[in-house]
């Protein structure tokens, strides 16, 4: 696509759900980053994919965050059991590094809201 | 390690004022510096970067900042402000050829009228 589409733009749910963000990258670019921000802060990292590979997740707070990118283009990121402190804006971020641009270009974010 | 330091978290200026909104970086190796800007409800938005060519850099919408390797600075700077620069601004930084991004604690920018 012509930008980073992310869904849903606002997610609120109830302690203990499990919940499923969607980033959609824009096409051409090889690598794929989520970030957490919570209120009053800058983005964290969480883990970057380049294509279906994910090198890194050292940022991916606990065992009940996964990120999947199977097909090396749309990636989810599922929180299980989810916890209050797990409010905050998720962004995802692509880039195409085969260019050496190495800028990244962000979506508008999912804000999830945790009860 | 890297880590990048917004050494404000508020700035308010006047329209039609210069901005300054500073930046401190620490990098092992040779960093990529950015700034982004976030307005209200939408994505982050590059504003302008550094890679290595010229220190002196040029943006969007009129501003620009200044690597200083001595004083491990990259300071965002604006002649005058307008209103629609109102928002909240992210220093970056990266070593060049790496995947990691380092994002600041973000400056909110007020202009008024």
């Amino acid at each position: 696509g012509a930008g980073v589409s992310q869904s849903p733009r606002y997610k609120v749910t109830k302690r203990g759900q499990d919940v499923t963000l969607r980033c959609d990258p824009i096409s051409s670019h090889a690598t794929l980053y989520w970030y957490q921000q919570a209120l009053g802060q800058g983005p964290e990292f969480l883990t970057y994919f380049n294509y279906e590979a994910q090198p890194d997740k050292s940022g991916l707070p606990s065992d009940r965050f996964s990120a999947e990118r199977p097909e090396g283009s749309i990636s989810t990121l599922t929180i299980q059991r989810t916890e209050q402190r797990d409010s905050a804006m998720y962004r995802c971020a692509s880039s195409d590094t085969s260019s050496g641009a190495n800028v990244l270009t962000f979506g508008a974010g999912s804000r999830l809201t945790v009860l | 390690a890297q880590s990048v330091t917004q050494l404000d978290s508020h700035v308010s200026v006047s329209e039609g004022t210069p901005v300054l909104l500073r930046c401190n970086y620490s990098s092992s190796y040779s960093p990529s510096l950015f700034w982004y800007v976030q307005h209200p409800n939408k994505g982050l938005q590059l504003l302008l970067k550094y890679t290595s060519a010229a220190t002196l850099v040029k943006g969007i919408n009129g501003f620009e900042a200044e690597f200083k390797k001595s004083e491990t600075s990259f300071h965002l700077t604006k002649p005058s402000a307008h209103m629609s620069d109102a928002a909240e601004y992210f220093c970056v930084v990266s070593e060049t050829g790496t995947y990691k991004y380092i994002f600041g604690t973000g400056t909110r920018l007020k202009v008024l009228a």
